[in-house]
């Protein structure tokens, strides 16, 4: 099952702007967590946002949270052509203590 | 080492034949993860282990998916009768699992399974 549902699904912006995505879940959560994945690859973690948080920075990330709306937003600054990768959104279920993946936003940032 | 390590990188196998995957999470880390990730989507969620214990098997899709972790730390995802509907990456992920909330998971590379 698939809790998170990224918009857009692929995204493609000039080295240098801002990039958005956003994310949309169906339950109540603990916390929200954004991921990276380069082609091929593993995912990293990026960033982690509590339930009683709204707003989180870290670098040129931006991360926001509406627990009324269920959904999140990833704002990324200044973006550079090794920024290109998919990013996911994933949310806890309660305290199952797993965590379940949204389908992502292909990024690609041209240099 | 400092990661998650996951064997093999690449397998292909042919269908029915019997497949075993291998996790080796990061030391100390309790919880161990298995996902399956398909071409274009997002990681699906298998299976997930507190210690030895499986906490949660509700995304194994169904009896010929099977995953141990007899002493807590390596885990061994096998997969029976393979059918070519299997064929995916297998990423594990373990973390340092907080009472309450889930915490950062660390993700292997993955292990890219082809059935013919």
């Amino acid at each position: 099952s698939q809790q998170g549902e990224e918009d857009p699904q692929a995204l493609s912006i000039q080295e240098g702007e801002n990039a958005t995505m956003n994310c949309s879940y169906k339950t109540s959560i603990n916390n929200l967590q954004w991921y990276r994945q380069n082609s091929g690859r593993g995912l990293v973690h990026l960033i982690l946002i509590r339930s009683n948080e709204r707003e989180k920075h870290s670098g040129r990330l931006r991360v926001t949270l509406d627990t009324s709306k269920k959904s999140s937003s990833l704002l990324i600054t200044a973006s550079r052509a090794a920024d290109t990768a998919s990013y996911f959104c994933a949310t806890d279920e309660g305290s199952q203590g797993n965590l379940i993946f949204g389908k992502g936003t292909k990024l690609s940032v041209k240099p | 080492g400092a990661g998650v390590s996951q064997t093999p990188s690449n397998k292909v196998t042919e269908k029915g034949k019997y497949v075993e995957l291998r996790c080796d999470p990061i030391s100390g880390h309790t919880a161990l993860y298995w996902y399956r990730q398909s071409l274009g989507q997002g990681p699906e969620f298998l299976i997930y282990f507190q210690g030895t214990g499986a906490a949660d098997d509700s995304g194994l899709p169904n009896d010929r998916f099977f995953a141990v972790r007899p002493e807590g730390s390596v885990s061994t995802l096998k997969i029976q009768r393979t059918e070519r509907g299997d064929s995916a990456v297998y990423l594990c992920a373990s973390s340092l699992i907080h009472l309450e909330n889930t915490g950062e998971l660390f993700f292997g590379e993955g292990s890219r399974l082809t059935v013919l």
